[in-house]
């Protein structure tokens, strides 16, 4: 069964970085995934494309600071020079064959 | 630039119907799958819906299959997302999501919502 698995809750200082993890589950460690944002009171924005090899591809507007890396299932998403807009649920999803996947989400909150 | 538009939410009764649509521009429409992606109160994402760029294939979350039926109209630029036998649990912002490519696979652009309350 494919699933993703995210810790709920983060928290890093302003200016500081933070890396947020996703883990696929058993069998699924080759899979590509995205990354989402969703501030508050707001609709989700797309963040990136991350493939196991190694690339990606970025949303519209994206900057620098944001950045994704891997290691076997898991696929990270690095926020580097936090901003206070930066405060906000982040998801990472997948697909497979007759399925889409989304984690339960990552609440980071920017002190 | 690509913007998605919402229509049709608004308060349904259990057991009611209603219908979605999002009407896409800023890009080919026909070159893309489209998605469905609902949000409840306080609650995280969750995929319903996709369609791949001909309407060929379809692919439904167990919790929306035999209620919900996505379509789409290539040549209007519009998705649907038909919703019968409502329940109390799909109640929630449906969001509209632009597909990478031309079967399902991830969103690359969102819809700003539209909410969908079932409450008698």
């Amino acid at each position: 069964q494919l699933v993703l698995t995210q810790s709920p809750s983060a928290s890093a200082s302003l200016g500081a970085s933070v890396k947020l993890t996703c883990t696929l589950s058993s069998g699924h460690s080759s899979y590509a995934i995205a990354w989402h944002q969703q501030q508050p009171e707001k609709g989700p924005r797309y963040l990136m494309k991350f493939n196991s090899d190694g690339s990606h591809s970025k949303g519209d507007g994206i900057p620098d600071r944001f950045s994704g890396s891997s290691s076997g299932a898991e696929r990270y998403l690095t926020i580097s020079s936090l901003q206070s807009e930066d405060e906000a649920d982040y998801y990472c999803q997948t697909w497979g064959t007759g399925i889409l996947v989304f984690g339960g989400g990552t609440k980071l909150t920017v002190l | 630039e690509v913007q998605l538009l919402e229509s049709g939410g608004g308060l349904v009764q259990p057991g009611g119907s209603l219908r979605l649509s999002c009407a896409a521009s800023g890009f080919t429409f026909s070159s893309f799958a489209m998605n469905w992606v609902r949000q409840a109160p306080g609650k995280g994402l969750a995929w319903v819906s996709a369609i791949s760029a001909s309407g060929g294939i379809t692919y439904y979350a167990d919790s929306v299959k035999g209620r919900f039926t996505i379509s789409r109209d290539n040549s209007k630029n519009t998705l649907f997302l038909q919703m019968n036998s409502l329940r109390a649990e799909d109640t929630a912002v449906y969001y509209c999501a632009k597909g990478g490519g031309s079967t399902p696979d991830y969103f690359d652009y969102w819809g700003q919502g539209t909410l969908v309350p079932v409450s008698s």
